[in-house]
């Protein structure tokens, strides 16, 4: 079974804090992915890294960047929160196979409030 | 940049009624489509995908999908729902190296 884990289910900060959220997944996945899911609007892809201190951005990079030292961990970080960032973030992973995709495994969320 | 239409946000279904939740998508190459679920307080899960072959998908828990590449579309469908589908369900569509989610639909099914 795929696992993907997520360091905090929920998550208070004060505005201008520096947020790290961290993600690990037990698959030797190669793909690995950060989203927030906001109502209404579905997933948005912030970043995603296809090998180990490699990343792309998303479709919403900005306020965030991101780490992946080791192949298992990718880390997503807030350098100066914000309220706009109030939200639930998704961690997902996703093995590479040579297809353009393969499923996305994702983790439970971190709920992060921002005051 | 590729996007994603899923017209209804909240259906509400008595259980035994049938199910369809429309799905649209924008990019004309070849794509990847998949329908995921949200159970309430779990994990996002696959519900089936499509990337090639039979356009009519079969899914777990009685769910079919269906790719009608003319209409760039990708239905999702089940014949009789149950009370423990209540959920909500986004469609997802993979161009390239990203998926592009659409809103979500929140579907309440009563007993």
């Amino acid at each position: 079974d795929v696992k993907v884990t997520q360091s905090s289910r929920y998550l208070v900060k004060r505005t201008g804090e520096k947020v790290f959220l961290e993600c690990v997944q037990d698959m030797d996945h190669e793909n690995m992915f950060w989203y927030r899911q906001d109502p209404g609007l579905g997933l948005r892809l912030i970043y995603f890294s296809y090998d180990v201190k490699m990343k792309e951005k998303g479709d919403i990079p900005e306020g965030y960047s991101v780490s992946r030292e080791k192949k298992e961990r990718f880390s997503l970080i807030l350098e100066s929160a914000s309220t706009n960032q109030t939200s639930m973030y998704l961690c997902a992973s996703s093995f590479f196979s040579g297809r353009a995709y393969n499923e996305q495994f994702f983790g439970p969320g971190t709920r992060l409030t921002v005051l | 940049a590729q996007s994603v239409s899923q017209h209804n946000h909240h259906v509400i279904l008595s259980e035994a009624a049938s199910l369809e939740l429309g799905c649209n998508y924008s990019y004309g190459g070849t794509v990847n489509l998949f329908w995921y679920v949200q159970y309430p307080g779990q994990h996002l899960q696959l519900l089936l995908k499509y990337f090639s072959g039979d356009p009519l998908v079969k899914g777990i828990k009685g769910f079919e999908a269906e790719f009608i590449k003319s209409k760039f579309s990708f239905n999702l469908r089940k014949p009789s729902v149950q009370w423990s589908d209540t959920a909500e369900y986004f469609c997802a569509v993979n161009a390239g190296n990203m998926l592009t989610f659409g809103g979500g639909t929140r579907l309440m099914v009563k007993p």
